[in-house]
């Protein structure tokens, strides 16, 4: 079993709806969670930030982390067309950092 | 921006050349990576320098050695490299090992070997 599982996709949605990426993990030493964006031919921007469990919300994104069911997501509101990219969850504990697959993410107008 | 800026964007080198990709990061961060990555593929860490000490993933060949100069710059150099090592090469910085991991990215440098 991977340490980190995360559906690779992709996900087509129309402009307007509300995205939910997802991620589960294994390892109950991870602590902080993050999700990166990447567009085509770019380095990993990192989006969100999140120690331990509970919700952070910025702007039309919410991460959320439910250390009980280990299970990490990513929301996204008002999805726009400038949102599409690949959207890479990470996980780390203090010793090493794992990052999901990636969900390629499309929203067409 | 990014904070983290790589040189040069886009190589293209022969499998006999040697050349070096380059990093420098504006965030006083104590720690740096290299990473690779390949395509649909997430990132794969390399190297990592943190208070100046180096931590190596044992699959990287000897073909690529990372280089600090100082705590703000991080160099990769390249030679005698594959085909299959063309990729999308990651310079990245963390305030440190102990500090949750929190890496930031720069753009990359697109490595192409013929």
């Amino acid at each position: 079993q991977k340490e980190v599982e995360q559906d690779p996709g992709p996900l087509s949605v129309p402009e307007g709806a509300i995205v939910s990426l997802n991620c589960t993990y294994s390892n109950s030493a991870f602590q902080y969670f993050m999700w990166y964006r990447q567009y085509s031919r770019k380095g990993p921007e990192l989006l969100m930030y999140t120690y331990s469990s509970g919700n952070k919300e910025d702007g039309r994104f919410t991460a959320q982390v439910d250390k009980s069911s280990k299970y990490i997501s990513l929301f996204i509101r008002d999805s726009q067309p400038s949102d599409s990219a690949t959207y890479l969850c990470a996980m780390s504990d203090p010793d090493k950092l794992i990052f999901g697959t990636g969900t390629r993410l499309q929203v067409f107008p | 921006d990014t904070e983290v800026t790589q040189t040069p964007k886009h190589l293209v080198m022969g499998m006999t050349n040697k050349k070096s990709l380059k990093c420098e990061q504006h965030m006083g961060h104590r720690a740096m990576y290299w990473y690779k990555q390949k395509a649909k593929k997430p990132p794969e860490l390399m190297f990592v320098y943190s208070y100046e000490k180096l931590s190596i993933n044992e699959s990287v060949p000897s073909r690529f050695s990372p280089e600090c100069p100082n705590s703000s710059l991080l160099n990769l150099h390249l030679h005698a490299l594959q085909p299959e090592d063309s990729a999308l090469y990651l310079c990245a910085s963390s305030q440190g090992l102990d500090r949750g991991n929190t890496i930031y990215f720069g753009e990359g440098s697109w490595l192409t070997v013929v």
